[in-house]
């Protein structure tokens, strides 16, 4: 089975602009989860989906959002780039979204904002 | 909220020799499940193993095995015979039964293997 992909790989923006991040899972994967990695705050979740719906969701601001479609890819969009968005993200899928569930990870997108 | 806390930044390990990860975490519920994952360069994280809160024995996955302690809090893995593909970042998670897929994750250990 193919592994998560994710696209693009690397990203530069600038401050303001927006982005579209995107992520397939493994495939009969339903959960797709996303994470921010960043050296001063780690690993930090942002939100997960299942069955097209938010499941749950970190404490980040409005302007991250995302969504999944029919067929279990998904997408994640920050609005209003600032510098502090600069972060490896990583987007993560799983069978289903009972709680535990092993979590396999893409290689994730670095987005530089400058 | 759950906390995680991998309290050394980083270990150095001989080659061939073992090397222990403290993790301790925080949390009041009963159903939970922890994980650690590996980060080599690459930044791809790879899981290592995986412990469910409700069972008490070990979890192991051939050179990597952990000593998980439920009263204490504590979640250590040891990875025996180090091998310099071994060198990565490990990150010790938390995923509550209940709420879902989120991982929370500790800050990290850096693992240095010596040849």
């Amino acid at each position: 089975k193919a592994g998560v992909t994710q696209t693009p790989r690397y990203l530069i923006k600038t401050r303001g602009q927006q982005v579209t991040l995107s992520c397939s899972p493994i495939s009969g994967h339903r959960s797709v989860s996303w994470y921010q990695q960043t050296p001063g705050q780690g690993l930090q979740f942002l939100f997960e989906y299942f069955s097209e719906t938010q499941r749950n969701k970190g404490n980040f601001p409005g302007r991250f959002s995302g969504r999944q479609f029919s067929n279990s890819r998904s997408e994640m969009n920050v609005s209003t780039l600032e510098l502090g968005d600069s972060a490896l993200y990583l987007c993560a899928s799983s069978l289903a979204s009972l709680g535990g569930e092993t979590q396999y990870f893409g290689p994730g997108t670095r987005l530089l904002v400058l | 909220a759950q906390t995680v806390t991998q309290s050394q930044p980083e270990m150095s390990v001989q080659e061939a020799e073992t090397v222990t990860l403290s993790c301790t975490y925080d949390t009041s519920e009963s159903d939970y499940y922890l994980f650690w994952y590996k980060q080599p360069p690459s930044r791809q994280m790879i899981l290592v193993i995986r412990q469910e809160a409700y069972k008490q024995q070990n979890a192991t996955e051939n050179r990597f095995s952990v000593n998980f302690q439920k009263a204490a809090k504590s979640f250590s893995l040891k990875i025996s015979d180090s091998q310099l593909g071994d060198a990565a970042m490990y990150f010790c998670a938390y995923s509550s039964g209940a709420a879902g897929n989120k991982l929370t994750f500790g800050g990290g250990t850096r693992v240095l293997v010596k040849p």
